[in-house]
């Protein structure tokens, strides 16, 4: 089975902190995506990377950057976090760039910023 | 732009009764669709996809789903729900004509009455 690992169930950070989210998926995929999960407005895709070193920018990348150096690990960071990035994050891959693989997603990481 | 729109924010079905859970799509292309189910605290499940043929697709825990081209739905299906079943519900397209993002909707919470 595939499994996405993400380092924490639950963070507090304070406002203006440098936060990093971690996640390693163990079954050599291509693909890796951040998406953040917000009531009412469902998942939405903050950055997405096909390969090593390669990054790409979902609809809502501002304030957020991302990170991929080996395949298997894609970090998302807040470079100051705030309260509206409040949330909870999942990250997920899937084996190929595009085509009909689904994508397999970690348990989350609730993220509150105080 | 792709885009997924689930009608209905919450379906509310007694246990045993047939149950549909909505999904339109809009793509340039042809869509490859996938349901996924959440459970609270939980990461996302993958359900099924449709890739192409049939127009009906069968999944995990007895869920099907329907492809209809002319109406861009892909509607969740279940003969006899179960109070089990409750569970926020997601919809979710890839473009065949793009490679990159699978864009998700906003989810529609499912309750099954006992």
């Amino acid at each position: 089975d595939v499994k996405v690992t993400q380092s924490s169930r639950y963070l507090v950070k304070r406002t203006g902190e440098k936060v990093f989210l971690e996640c390693v998926q163990d079954m050599d995929h291509e693909n890796m995506f951040w998406y953040r999960q917000d009531p009412g407005l469902g998942l939405r895709l903050i950055y997405f990377s096909y390969d090593v070193k390669m990054k790409e920018k979902g609809d809502i990348p501002e304030g957020y950057s991302v990170s991929r150096e080996k395949k298997e690990r894609f970090s998302l960071i807040l470079e100051s976090a705030s309260t509206n990035q409040t949330s909870m994050y999942l990250c997920a891959s899937s084996l190929f760039r595009g085509g009909a693989t689904e994508a397999f997603f970690g348990q989350g990481t609730r993220l509150t910023v105080v | 732009a792709q885009s997924v729109a689930q009608p209905e924010d919450q379906v509310n079905v007694a246990e045993g009764n047939p149950l549909t859970v909505k999904c339109t799509y809009s793509v340039s292309g042809n869509p490859y669709l996938f349901w996924y189910v959440q459970y609270p605290n939980r990461g996302l499940q993958f359900l099924l996809k449709y890739i192409t043929g049939d127009n009906l697709v069968k999944g995990s825990y007895g869920f099907e789903a329907e492809f209809n081209k002319s109406q861009t739905s892909f509607h969740l299906k279940k003969p006899s729900a179960l109070v089990s079943d409750s569970a926020l519900y997601f919809c979710a397209v890839r473009d065949s004509n793009r490679d990159d993002k699978i864009i998700f909707g906003k989810g529609t919470r499912l309750h099954i009455l006992p």
